[in-house]
């Protein structure tokens, strides 16, 4: 298993500033993912994040928006940019491990963005 | 469009009783997984079922997998006041995909005391 935390918890943010949100995992993995969870709807992923390239970002998520980092196997950042009220989203984590012969993924507490 | 449909959206049953949840999925899978959810915070990740496997337990915990139908069931056994949260289905279609996770709408599980 993996034990992720996420800072910060939740914070409120004015319109047009930028929010960085950190990802710690106890572990060193390969693959870390970022998805949204806006208010009442299910997890969209925005993009993959692999040590040492460049963020691989979904459809309708671009990395001028979205800047992703990953300096190392067991940390990122996610910076939501020039943000909106329509950026109120959770925003989680995630890493993939090997468990056994198949592969699990464990997510972040979450972090709770509301924009003013 | 949405890889995962889940049904009911919301269910809200009696402790001890059974809750049932159904998730179906549109495109091939590597393998499907559960996880809950408890008042809009972190994901728990309950089980996770291959597409070769057709049934699996942990603990109160009963999930299928359809591939035929494209579709999972998460039975929750003598459920708990501490149940009470939503659960998502989420698919993993391997291949050039692999560890990308597709979320199902969710079912919103209440069980009252």
């Amino acid at each position: 298993s993996a034990v992720i935390s996420q800072k910060p918890s939740r914070d409120i943010c004015q319109r047009g500033t930028s929010l960085t949100i950190q990802c710690q995992v106890d572990s060193q993995v390969t693959m870390m993912f970022w998805y949204r969870q806006q208010p009442g709807q299910s997890l969209t992923l925005i993009a993959t994040a692999n040590q040492g390239s460049e963020a691989t970002y979904e459809s309708g998520f671009v990395i001028d928006k979205f800047p992703i980092s990953r300096p190392n196997l067991t940390f990122s950042t996610l910076t939501v940019s020039n943000m909106s009220p329509e950026d109120s989203s959770i925003y989680l984590c995630s890493v993939e491990v090997w468990e056994s012969s198949y592969n699990e993924q464990f997510f972040g507490p979450g972090t709770r963005l509301t924009v003013l | 469009s949405q890889q995962g449909e889940e049904d009911p959206q919301a269910l809200s049953i009696q402790e001890g009783e059974n809750a049932t949840m159904n998730c179906s999925y549109k495109t091939s899978i590597n393998n499907l997984q559960w996880y809950r959810q408890n008042s809009g915070r972190g994901l728990v990740h309950l089980i996770l079922i291959r597409s070769n496997e057709r049934e699996k337990h942990s603990g109160r915990l009963r999930v299928t997998l359809d591939t035929s139908k494209k579709s999972s069931s998460l039975l929750i056994t003598a459920s708990r006041a501490a149940d009470t949260a939503s659960y998502f289905c989420a698919t993993d279609a391997g291949g050039t995909s692999y560890g990308k996770l597709t979320f199902g709408q969710g079912t919103i599980l209440t069980v009252h005391p």
